[in-house]
């Protein structure tokens, strides 16, 4: 079945520094979405970013369809945005997204 | 912003009871989702759902039926919870097409 891979697993980072997160596919995506969860909270939408780059405050997403991956970009870290990312794909005319396992970021002072 | 809202937020079951766990959405969503979230997994497709009267089977069934008897409710029930079962589940809606999913806050869950 399809399946979504991130890397790396994890990842700390002093505040200030940029984080670079990456998400491969197993199949053609119509559909490509980050997620942020807090420790213990529910998943928010960043980012909806089937192709192309896309940005939003300190967030820039790039997916390239055809190598089947996409990127998060995080400049500028601060300590708020430690948690984990989520990947998430839809294909083929499904309604059902797959998700990755998440990067966990952890962002110290 | 769209609003998902599911209850019990925290719920203790014994192994062989009943357990319904509920979502509703005020957003006439279309599609409505229930996943199960535990360490190491990411987040697992249970059930989902077109609309009312509609489910589909997910990645990971077995175990779970879903019920979605109007536009706003969609329910997950496990009929024989077993530890196994113990988990996050979060249910969340969307309208379809190239769109966001909007997730409510966490259901806890722990089978003993």
């Amino acid at each position: 079945g399809q399946q979504v891979q991130q890397s790396p697993a994890s990842l700390v980072l002093q505040e200030g520094e940029n984080a670079e997160l990456q998400c491969n596919f197993s199949s053609t995506a119509t559909q490509l979405q980050w997620f942020y969860q807090r420790p213990g909270g529910s998943l928010v939408s960043l980012l909806y970013n089937p192709s192309g780059t896309k940005h939003t405050g300190r967030l820039t997403s790039t997916t390239v369809t055809k190598e089947r991956r996409s990127s998060l970009h995080i400049s500028s870290s601060q300590i708020t945005d430690s948690g984990t990312y989520f990947c998430a794909m839809k294909g083929g005319g499904s309604a059902k997204l797959i998700f990755g396992e998440g990067t966990k970021l952890t962002v110290s002072s | 912003e769209a609003a998902v809202t599911q209850s019990p937020r925290n719920k203790v079951a014994v192994t062989g009871g009943k357990v319904t766990l509920s979502c509703n959405q005020t957003n006439n969503h279309n599609n409505m989702y229930w996943y199960r979230q535990d360490t190491g997994h990411g987040l697992r497709l249970i059930h989902y759902s077109y609309g009312a009267g509609s489910t589909e089977k997910g990645d990971i069934p077995d175990g779970y039926k879903a019920s979605r008897p109007s536009q706003e409710n969609f329910s997950l029930i496990l009929e024989l919870a077993t530890p196994s079962q113990t988990s996050v589940y979060f249910c969340a809606s969307a309208d379809g097409g190239p769109d966001t999913q909007y997730f409510g806050p966490g259901t806890r869950l722990l089978v003993l």
